[in-house]
């Protein structure tokens, strides 16, 4: 069974500093790989996804994604962090059953992002 | 881009009592939908998968006589939660895929959230 997990319940990092949130893959097949931020008491945000192609993934206000296989991550980066950064980041995969893709998605654990000022 | 429209954003109902909720792919149809439960500080449950004029797909230990889902149209599902208990709150989100190519296509795109509080 598809699973992603995020090992870090939070990130604190200084205004202007680069960022890093964690996410571990585990997957028969390929994978395909998303990053979805949540602000308080709304629905989740597309970020970036990893599908095929190029390693390093460019998504949204800023943020990129590095897919390793050798390492089974995809890890949220982005160089110079912002205070309206803060937020909840969910790390998902898309389940596949045998060679069906069943459209869903599997949510990591959620990590919770503090910059400060 | 492609926006998903849920409604009601909170609502606030007697144990016993049950609630409707919307969810509206406002510029794309979506002959799928996903509601997901969210408890507090916690992930994404997924519930079912609503699936335009057939039945909804329930994961495991959902129940479905609790939780009707009906999904009449390429833009609409509803989520109602029958007989509501306080337990039962929570925030509920619907998601549908969007189609067509690009970075943001075959994503799945989120409404805002319900947020239900069970008296």
């Amino acid at each position: 069974a598809q699973s992603v997990a995020q090992p870090e319940d939070q990130v604190n990092v200084a205004e202007g500093n680069p960022l890093t949130v964690k996410c571990t893959y585990s997957v028969s097949g390929n994978p395909y790989l998303f990053w979805y931020v949540q602000y308080p008491n709304r629905g989740l945000q597309f970020l970036l996804k990893y599908i095929t192609g190029d390693n390093l993934v460019k998504g949204s206000y800023g943020f990129e994604a590095e897919f390793n296989k050798s390492q089974t991550s995809f890890h949220l980066k982005k160089p110079s962090a912002l205070v309206s950064d803060s937020a909840l980041y969910f790390c998902a995969v898309r389940d596949i059953v045998g060679s069906s893709n069943t459209g869903k998605l599997i949510f990591g654990q959620g990590t919770t992002l503090q910059v400060k000022p | 881009g492609a926006v998903v429209s849920q409604h009601p954003s909170r609502v606030i109902c007697k144990s016993g009592t049950s609630v409707k909720i919307e969810c509206r792919s406002l510029d794309f149809q979506a002959t799928t939908m996903f509601w997901y439960r969210q408890f507090p500080k916690q992930s994404l449950m997924l519930m079912a998968t609503s699936n335009e004029g057939s039945k909804a797909t329930y994961e495991q230990g959902v129940e479905k006589d609790k939780f009707l889902i009906n999904h009449a149209s390429l833009t609409l599902s509803t989520l109602t939660v029958t007989s509501a208990h306080p337990e039962d709150s929570s925030f509920y989100i619907c998601s549908a895929r969007t189609q067509g190519k690009g970075s943001g296509a075959n994503v799945l795109t989120f409404g805002a959230g319900s947020r239900l509080t069970v008296l």
